[in-house]
């Protein structure tokens, strides 16, 4: 099957500027989870989807970050304005909803780097 | 909510030996436990998994154990060997939070020849 596709694989911007990032989980997939994996730490969880839904965005910076699940499927992120500390590696994750917990798979991630 | 705490955060060890990284977690209600190894520029990929109901699981050199009253899990490497140095992480599944997937600050792998 085709697995969690991420892009763009790198992105550089200035400091102020906006990115967004995109990700397509794997299909039937209704669990969607957006992580922030900053150099030499875990990921941590910026947003998880269930189908369009949000869960829980509790460890969003809503004043800079956005992200969408439209029709619940693909999903983007979007970070505006970016500061230094957004520089990061960000990993998309999806998984099967139901009670039986499951693998999840994560995709390549988005390389961000803010000068 | 979930946090979960690993150890150590870096390991060396010669090819050959056991390598053996702990987890703790907070949430008495996370009934899954994944770990995932991670390679220098890709992606997270599960190695093994253990659920609540099962203290011990085993795949070829891998194993997991987990103590729910402790609240504790640890990932078990015997006979390691070079490629299995990485980056390992542990995380925890809570179904009451809608399945969020809580993840370790990782444990850095070095294996010697």
């Amino acid at each position: 099957e085709a697995g969690v596709a991420q892009s763009p694989r790198y992105k550089i911007i200035e400091k102020r500027q906006s990115v967004a990032f995109w990700c397509n989980p794997i299909s039937g997939h209704a669990t969607l989870y957006w992580y922030q994996q900053i150099l030499g730490q875990g990921p941590k969880l910026l947003i998880q989807f269930q189908n369009n839904g949000v869960v829980d965005d509790s460890q969003l910076p809503k004043d800079r970050f956005s992200a969408e699940r439209l029709k619940g499927v693909d999903s983007t992120l979007k970070i505006q304005p970016a500061k230094l500390e957004d520089s990061a590696v960000y990993l998309c994750a999806s998984r099967p909803a139901g009670a039986l917990n499951t693998e999840a798979f994560f995709g390549q991630g988005t390389r961000l780097t803010v000068v | 909510g979930e946090n979960v705490e690993q150890h150590p955060s870096t390991l060396s060890v010669q090819e050959g030996d056991s390598a053996v990284i702990k987890c703790t977690y907070s949430d008495s209600a996370s009934n899954y436990f994944p770990w995932y190894k991670q390679e220098l520029g890709k992606r997270p990929q599960l190695i093994i998994d253990i659920r609540s109901n099962v203290g011990e699981k085993k795949d070829q050199r891998i194993a997991v154990t987990l103590n729910k009253t402790a609240k504790h899990f640890s990932l078990h490497i015997t006979e390691t060997q070079p490629e299995d140095s990485a980056v390992y992480f542990c995380a925890a599944s809570t179904p009451v939070a809608g399945n969020k997937l809580t993840f370790g600050g990782g444990t850095r792998v070095l294996v010697k020849p």
